[in-house]
């Protein structure tokens, strides 16, 4: 347990669907960071916030939506996908936007039928 | 720019065998080192970390000693169990302009045997 959950676990969506990741952090920590784990491929920061403000995001497609209303929760907005965004979602925090270690949840495993 | 090599598995082992996995690092600063595992199924957990040159990290029987003259990180574990079969990730954070980001390696799959 990392102080660091996801929900849900596991999720199967359809390319017309919307659906929403969460992340919740319990660790008083500032900063929080959206990665992208698929097969075969190093993991893939796309987002970061600080102190709720996103201050990165690296060439992400547009039909993934961030959101970050306060500096314990990080949201995940998904709309029409494509089958290559089947991945493992991992969210992660840390103390501050530049300095603390990372620490990551377990992550939604998302397949797009 | 940074990035982080790390030797491709899958890594087979028996029970008790000496695990060493290479990472070598390049970094425009000084940055910070640190081990991620991954069991099957689950998220990346912190495994040990370094934060200077000739820092030593250690956990679960694991250590990790920062190199900066080979800019190097191996792991290493001198008996390893089946518990231990995960994949591991190098990574670093550089403290300079990338502020807290990191960079990981492609990660390295290790297989424990009974």
């Amino acid at each position: 347990e990392t102080g660091v959950t996801q929900t849900p676990r596991h999720l199967v969506m359809g390319m017309t669907n919307k659906k929403s990741l969460k992340c919740e952090q319990h660790l008083g920590h500032n900063a929080m960071y959206w990665y992208k784990q698929s097969a075969k491929k190093p993991l893939e920061l796309m987002f970061v916030y600080s102190l709720e403000e996103r201050v990165e995001n690296n060439s992400v497609p547009s039909r993934f939506s961030p959101e970050c209303p306060n500096s314990s929760h990080l949201f995940l907005h998904l709309h029409t996908l494509q089958p290559e965004d089947s991945a493992l979602y991992l969210c992660a925090s840390s103390p501050g936007q530049s300095f603390g270690t990372q620490y990551f949840g377990p992550g939604t495993r998302l397949l797009v039928l | 720019g940074n990035s982080v090599t790390q030797m491709e598995g899958p890594v087979t082992l028996s029970e008790e065998a000496f695990l060493t996995i290479n990472c070598t690092y390049t970094a425009t600063g000084y940055p910070s080192l640190f081990w991620y595992v991954q069991y099957p199924g689950e998220g990346l957990q912190l495994l040990l970390k370094a934060t200077k040159a000739d820092d030593k990290g250690s956990n679960k029987g694991f250590e990790a000693t920062y190199r900066k003259e080979t800019t190097s990180f191996h792991l290493e574990k001198g008996s390893v169990q089946v518990s231990d079969s995960a994949v591991y990730f190098c990574a670093l954070s550089d403290k300079g302009a990338a502020g807290n980001k990191l960079t990981f390696g492609g990660g390295t799959r290790v297989l424990v045997k009974p």
